[in-house]
C-alpha cells in the first residue's frame, strides 16, 4: 500500500494520560500535515512540516500537543494530559510539495486515528 | 461567519440523478479549490483540484469555480449508490499550505 499510514488507527484513553500518535506519509512526498476533525464538522489544519522543518502552527494547536518528524519522514503527534475535549479524529496527509503544475500540493490523507477520552 | 460554508444537508437522491453540491466562501484571497469524499469512519479521498475559476470535468464528476461569487460547485452525473458519503470542501490561500473546509454535506444514493 502506498498511501498514508497512520498508527494506531483507534485509541481509547482516560482523561490525564498522553498520547502519541505516529503518520507514514507517501513515499518521496516533502510535505506533511496534521488535522483534527470533531463529529460533523470538517478537518480542522493543526500544523505541516516541510520535510523536518515544523512551518506552521495553527493556534489549535495548544502548548499540550506537540508534532515531531526528525528525519523528515515519518511524523508522531503527541497529546500531553488529554481532555475530553480532545476526542477527535487525527488525520495526517502528505503532499509532494515541490515540483510543475498545480498538483505537486495536493494533499492526500490517511485513515485517521480515532481517540477517545474518557 | 466562517470563512467556508457548507450545507450539512442532508441529501437524499434516488440512483441515477445528478447531484449538486456546493459552498460559499468569504475570504477573496483563496485560490485552490479541493473537493474531498469521506466514507463513514475514514480519511477524505481527494476527488478534484482546481486553480481560480473554471470548470474541471473527470469521469461523472465536474467542479465549478466562480471567484466572482465565492461560490464553488460539484456536479455527479448518474449518480450510484456507492457515492454515498459526505462531500467536503476545502480552499487553500495562494502562499498558504492551510487548507481550509466545509463541514460537509451527507450524502445518500438510493438504489
Amino acid at each position: 500500500d502506498t498511501g498514508v499510514s497512520q498508527d494506531p488507527r483507534h485509541k481509547i484513553t482516560k482523561r490525564g494520560q498522553n498520547v502519541t500518535f505516529r503518520c507514514d506519509p507517501i513515499s518521496e512526498h516533502n510535505r506533511l500535515y496534521w488535522y483534527r476533525q470533531t463529529l460533523g464538522q470538517g478537518p480542522e489544519f493543526l500544523t505541516y512540516f516541510q520535510n523536518e522543518a515544523q512551518l506552521e502552527k495553527s493556534r489549535l494547536l495548544s502548548d499540550r500537543f506537540s508534532a515531531e518528524r526528525p528525519k523528515g519522514s515519518f511524523s508522531t503527534l503527541e497529546i500531553q494530559r488529554t481532555e475530553q475535549g480532545d476526542s477527535a479524529m487525527y488525520l495526517c496527509a502528505s503532499s509532494l510539495g515541490e515540483g510543475l503544475g498545480d498538483n505537486y500540493n495536493e494533499q492526500f490523507f490517511g485513515p485517521g486515528t480515532r481517540l477517545t477520552v474518557l | 461567519q466562517k470563512e467556508v460554508e457548507q450545507d450539512p444537508g442532508p441529501l437524499s437522491v434516488p440512483e441515477g440523478a445528478i447531484v449538486s453540491l456546493n459552498c460559499t466562501y468569504s475570504n477573496s484571497a483563496f485560490q485552490y479549490f479541493m473537493w474531498y469524499r469521506q466514507y463513514s469512519r475514514k480519511g477524505p479521498e481527494l476527488l478534484m483540484y482546481t486553480y481560480s475559476s473554471g470548470n474541471k470535468e473527470d469521469g461523472r464528476f465536474t467542479a465549478q469555480v466562480d471567484k466572482s461569487s465565492k461560490y464553488i460547485s460539484l456536479f455527479i452525473r448518474d449518480s450510484q449508490p456507492s457515492d454515498s458519503a459526505t462531500y467536503l470542501c476545502a480552499m487553500r490561500k495562494g502562499g498558504s499550505e492551510k487548507l481550509v473546509f466545509g463541514k460537509g454535506t451527507k450524502l445518500t444514493v438510493n438504489p
